[in-house]
């Protein structure tokens, strides 16, 4: 199975809403992230988890909490989000930097967060 | 942080001629792998191809190939035969073997295939 699943496909939410994006991955890789794109550019990294600890956070507002509960699940949970904050959100996840012959990242299909 | 530069935001091809994507990067390492990625519109970001630094051999996948030049730190990906399904946003990226989890993603480069 080398597949990365992201939940749900669309969300629209409004700036008081609480919600989660939910990522999940059966390859047994180690390292999983949570990048924001907007169209046409690139990922923009947002936080890294290694073995299910928080190893990168590149200065994401605190409107976006991450969790890692275990080694297949990555949680973004969502609060008081700004117009601005809406993009395509990416799950990923690799092996870890050590080893392994595929040290590519695989990708989630995204989910297509609008704040209203 | 590693730099990688795609110096071309837009390219076009006709069907089944052959394009080049340029992509360098910026580096003092010496062992670090080099991605290609390829997000079709509205679609998932797939692995087109990939290069290990140690590897002197150019990777190729089928009509992908790659000319890895690690003195020039420059790493172009060759389409050959083009298709309507290459259109896609393409993107570079980098990672270190050594020093960590991190990606390093160029800019993108739009692809559009010309019946």
């Amino acid at each position: 199975d080398t597949e990365v699943t992201q939940t749900p496909k669309h969300l629209v939410m409004g700036m008081t809403n609480k919600k989660s994006l939910k990522c999940e991955q059966h390859m047994g890789h180690r390292a999983m992230y949570w990048y924001k794109q907007k169209a046409k550019k690139p990922p923009e990294l947002m936080f890294v988890y290694s073995y299910e600890k928080l190893s990168i956070n590149e200065s994401v507002p605190s409107r976006f909490s991450p969790e890692c509960p275990n080694s297949s699940l990555l949680n973004l949970h969502l609060h008081a989000l700004q117009p601005e904050d809406s993009a395509l959100y990416l799950c990923a996840s690799s092996p870890p930097y050590v080893g392994g012959i595929y040290n590519e990242q695989f990708f989630g299909p995204g989910t297509r967060l609008t704040v209203l | 942080a590693q730099t990688v530069t795609q110096s071309q935001p837009e390219m076009s091809v006709q069907e089944a001629e052959t394009v080049t994507l340029s992509c360098t990067y910026d580096t003092s390492e010496s062992d670090y792998y080099l991605f290609w990625y390829k997000q079709p519109p509205s679609r998932q970001m797939i692995l087109v191809i990939r290069q290990e630094a140690y590897k002197q051999q150019n990777a190729t996948e089928n009509r992908f190939s790659v000319n890895f030049q690690k003195a020039a730190k420059s790493f172009s990906l060759k389409i050959s035969d083009s298709q309507l399904g290459d259109a896609a946003m393409y993107f570079c990226a980098y990672r270190s073997a050594n020093t960590g989890n991190q990606f390093y993603f160029g800019t993108g480069t739009s692809l559009t295939v010309i019946p």
